[in-house]
């Protein structure tokens, strides 16, 4: 596979749930993001990360929770979520993580909270 | 923090028409970047502006950056069905906020055959 894979496509869970969004890029890319799309609103930067490491959370609830294993794969631990956090969350990466480095999106994950 | 506006919203037009978006910063910026999302999709990157007055066409389409690097335009000829989505751009203003991409809301267009 090339490109930037995520997994699940669609996820539907309860506020009491655990749940998990995976992500894989296979670009070489050194840093990897999530951002929140909703309806009516501009992409929301969430987490990026550099070499594994996290360089910015963007003031995010402590119920979304990142996890950067290596610089292949990014996760997104999802507990105790509200409604409000329905939304599709985007994975991206790109070589670095200069402003001048170009976004490669992955399809998202639609989710939706009960 | 920085900010970035793009007008307009929804943008509706039969096909062959021509279609434009704008994009405003508060803040100079050092680079721009335009990205589409078609309906159900992703977003998609399309161009980067870097220099003042910059202008760079692919195909029909044509993107500006302002003389002063604070605002930016998309413009495309003679719409087509397949044009259809959501145009973005984001802004990067470098300094303190170097590495961040800030997105504007985008424009939905729509075209009619």
């Amino acid at each position: 596979e090339t490109g930037v894979t995520q997994t699940p496509r669609h996820l539907v869970m309860g506020m009491t749930n655990k749940k998990s969004l995976k992500c894989e890029q296979h670009l070489g890319h050194n840093a990897m993001y999530w951002y929140k799309q909703s309806a009516k609103k501009p992409l929301e930067l969430m987490f990026v990360y550099n070499f594994k490491e996290q360089t910015e959370n963007n003031s995010v609830p402590s119920r979304f929770s990142p996890e950067c294993p290596n610089s292949s794969h990014l996760f997104l631990h999802l507990h105790t979520l509200q409604p409000e956090d329905s939304a599709l969350y985007l994975c991206a990466s790109s070589p670095g993580t200069s402003g001048a480095n170009v976004l490669t999106f992955g399809a998202g994950s639609r989710l939706t909270v009960l | 923090g920085q900010q970035v506006m793009q007008i307009p919203q929804y943008q509706h037009v039969q096909e062959g028409e021509d279609f434009t978006t704008y994009c405003n910063s508060s803040t100079t910026l050092s680079n721009i970047q335009w990205y589409k999302q078609r309906p159900g999709g992703h977003p998609v990157f399309l161009i980067q502006l870097v220099k003042s007055g910059e202008v760079k066409k692919q195909k029909r389409l044509t993107f500006q950056f302002g003389e002063a690097k604070k605002n930016s335009s998309l413009h495309i000829t003679a719409t087509q069905t397949t044009d259809v989505g959501t145009y973005f751009c984001a802004g990067n203003a470098g300094g303190t906020s170097y590495g961040k991409l800030t997105f504007g809301q985008g424009t939905i267009l729509t075209v009619h055959p």
